[in-house]
């Protein structure tokens, strides 16, 4: 099973609105990774968390807050966001070789979450 | 830092024919991993076919393979028996060995079967 799991498909929030984008996988997998996508581009890495660590922040704005309550769960918390915060959530998953090991620690995509900001 | 380039915005290929993507990519490492991944219109990511750097056997996944040259540093994916399901946005990713977790993505190749 390589689901990875994203609630809610579609968000429309305001600017002073406070909104929470989850993501659920049940593989197993230690790291988890949150990505923004606008329209025909890559996904650009935002945070990795490693073994519920967050390990990584891509320089993202305090307006974007992750949180990991547990090794199944990512969720992303959003407040005042801007218009041009408007994109394609997505969240992924992965083993997590770590130091433990290599291996190409591929990751899984969930669907994502489609964020309009008016 | 490393990069990875793919050179065609957009393609197309009949129905049932053959069709190739290239993505070249620049390191100094040796050890590392490349995949491609496809974007269709419902959003999601999903793993086409990965490589591993260490291995000279090109990756095969039913109708999707890979030319993997390492000394060029090109692995292009070649899609057989084209399908109208296989039309999506293909991205080509790398991977350094070891506990780094990013991935490098290429700008992508919207590919397009037409019937």
């Amino acid at each position: 099973d390589t689901e990875v799991t994203q609630t809610p498909k579609h968000l429309v929030m305001g600017m002073t609105n406070k909104k929470s984008l989850k993501c659920e996988q049940h593989m197993g997998h230690r790291a988890m990774y949150w990505y923004k996508q606008k329209a025909k581009k890559p996904p650009e890495l935002m945070f990795v968390y490693s073994y519920e660590k967050l390990s990584i922040n891509e320089s993202v704005p305090s307006r974007f807050s992750p949180e990991c309550p547990n090794s199944s769960l990512l969720n992303l918390h959003l407040h005042a966001l801007q218009p041009e915060d408007s994109a394609l959530y997505l969240c992924a998953s992965s083993q997590d070789w770590g130091t433990s090991g290599d291996g190409p620690d591929t990751q899984y995509f969930g669907p994502g979450t489609r964020l309009t900001v008016l | 830092a490393q990069t990875v380039t793919q050179s065609q915005p957009e393609m197309s290929v009949q129905e049932a024919e053959t069709v190739t993507l290239s993505c070249t990519y620049d390191t100094s490492e040796n050890n590392y991993y490349l995949f491609w991944y496809k974007q269709p219109p419902s959003r999601q990511m999903i793993l086409v076919i990965r490589q591993e750097a260490y291995k000279q056997q090109n990756a095969t996944e039913n109708r999707f393979s890979v030319n993997f040259q390492k000394a060029a540093k090109s692995f292009s994916l070649k899609i057989s028996d084209s399908q109208l399901g296989d039309t999506a946005m293909y991205f080509c990713a790398f991977r350094y060995s070891g506990s780094a977790r990013q991935l490098t993505f290429g700008s992508g190749t919207q590919l397009t079967v037409l019937p």
